[in-house]
């Protein structure tokens, strides 16, 4: 059965410091992979995605996300964290493969992004 | 742009009592899904509709029904609400079913619905 880890269920840092939200994975096959950002009493955004190719992917916002088969994970990134980055993101995984596939969401991780 | 739009955002239901959460997109998506979210576990899905004139169940459709009114409307109805059904219920589309492709998908802002 697919799953997706977020291991922290909250991350805080300081304004203008780099932040990294992790996320591991298991899935049967290769993944595609997503991230999303939900802002309070909101819907989830979509933010990036990986498909195949380069391991550094680039989204909204600034944000990016680094794909790393050996170890499962596909962690989002950003150099310079903004107040206005505090939110709750997730992670979301399916397998890559023909058929329909269950999409699988991560529980979620609290940034909280202190001035 | 409005995008998904889901009515209405709050509600209080009675054990028993039933209701029906609307939601409808204007980016001509041919798919449209029904979330619940509940704390610690993440997005559950609960009915999907990968194009107009279908639907099929997710992974915890027990105690809920769905209608795919035409391409833009697809409606959850919850027949006799219990208590365990209380949750932030989101609704979602998608220009290709996102079960079958890699595409994201776009949300709504949520429906806030309590059981008492």
């Amino acid at each position: 059965a697919q799953s997706v880890a977020q291991p922290e269920d909250q991350v805080n840092v300081a304004e203008g410091n780099p932040l990294t939200v992790k996320c591991t994975y298991s899935v049967s096959g290769n993944p595609y992979l997503f991230w999303y950002v939900q802002y309070p009493n909101r819907g989830l955004q979509f933010l990036l995605k990986y498909i195949t190719g380069d391991n550094l992917v680039k989204g909204s916002y600034g944000f990016e996300a680094e794909f790393n088969k050996s170890q499962t994970s596909f962690h989002l990134k950003k150099p310079s964290a903004l107040v206005s980055d505090s939110a709750l993101y997730f992670c979301a995984v399916r397998p890559n493969s023909g058929g329909y596939q269950k999409v699988t969401f991560g529980t979620g991780t609290k940034l909280q992004v202190i001035p | 742009n409005a995008g998904v739009t889901q009515t209405p955002k709050f509600q209080v239901l009675k054990t028993g009592q039933s209701m029906t959460l609307q939601c409808a997109q204007d980016m001509n998506h041919n798919s449209m899904y029904w979330y619940r979210q509940d704390p610690g576990m993440g997005l559950r899905l609960i009915y999907y509709s990968a194009s107009e004139g279908t639907t099929d169940k997710g992974e915890v459709p027990n105690g809920y029904n769905v209608s795919r009114l035409n391409k833009r409307e697809f409606s959850l109805r919850l027949e006799s609400a219990a208590p365990s059904q209380t949750s932030v219920y989101f609704c979602a589309s998608s220009d290709r079913p996102v079960l079958a492709s890699n595409q994201p998908q776009h949300f709504g802002d949520g429906t806030r619905l309590s059981i008492l």
